[in-house]
């Protein structure tokens, strides 16, 4: 079936630290691939989305790269803040019943900036 | 736009009681979804609606019910609670087949 995996966390830096958060799938077709991200208390904010193999999603200085040969969705910012701590979710959306489309989700990385 | 809006933000039940938990949404996207998120899970589709009149299951649709009022609103109902159900609880909106924008949530503990 269909799957995200993400790395496991916590990941902790300091600012202006170069993150990476690894993501994989597994998925029928052609998936759309998501980061979301969810500040502590708050529900999730879209951060970033790719449709199709190659293309880039990019917001707020965070970049992630649609690999289909390596199934892959990694995350990506050169220079962490202390507000960029939160948790980061990849997910891929599939098809559901032939309408609406049904989200599926990693497991959630957490991240912790420290000035 | 208030976005996604849900009511209410935090309950405490006891085992076997009821209640309905609110989604409203002012975007105007045809598919609603709820979804659990318990820690080291992600989140989990309770239940969707693809559009006005029609429900589906998700992938943890046992013990709760749904309804899609009208393109606006889409409530879980718990008809017996059971703590393992304690959970947050997210609603979201999308158009279809596109982004899906989520409400603040609602923390619930069921004793």
């Amino acid at each position: 079936g269909n799957s995200v995996t993400q790395m496991e966390g916590p990941v902790t830096l300091s600012e202006e630290a170069f993150l990476t958060i690894n993501c994989t799938y597994t998925a029928t077709g052609y998936p759309s691939l998501f980061w979301y991200v969810q500040y502590p208390g708050e529900g999730l904010q879209l951060l970033l989305k790719a449709t199709k193999a190659d293309d880039k999603g990019s917001n707020k200085g965070f970049e992630a790269t649609y690999r289909k040969e390596t199934t892959s969705f990694h995350l990506e910012k050169g220079s962490v803040q202390v507000s960029d701590s939160a948790v980061y979710f990849c997910a891929l959306s599939t098809l559901a019943n032939q309408a609406g489309t049904a989200l599926i989700f990693g497991k959630g990385t957490t991240l912790s900036v420290s000035s | 736009n208030a976005g996604v809006t849900q009511t209410p933000k935090f309950q405490v039940l006891k085992t076997g009681q009821s209640m309905t938990l609110q989604c409203a949404q002012d975007m105007n996207h045809n598919s609603m979804y709820w979804y659990r998120q318990d820690p080291g899970m992600g989140l989990r589709l309770i239940y969707y609606s693809a559009s006005e009149g029609t429900t589906d299951k998700g992938e943890v649709p046992n013990g709760y019910n749904v309804s899609r009022l009208n393109k606006r609103e889409f409530s879980l109902r718990l008809e017996s609670a059971a703590p393992s159900q304690t959970s947050v609880y997210f609603c979201a909106s999308g158009p279809l087949q596109e982004t899906q924008y989520f409400g603040p949530g609602t923390r619930l503990l069921v004793l």
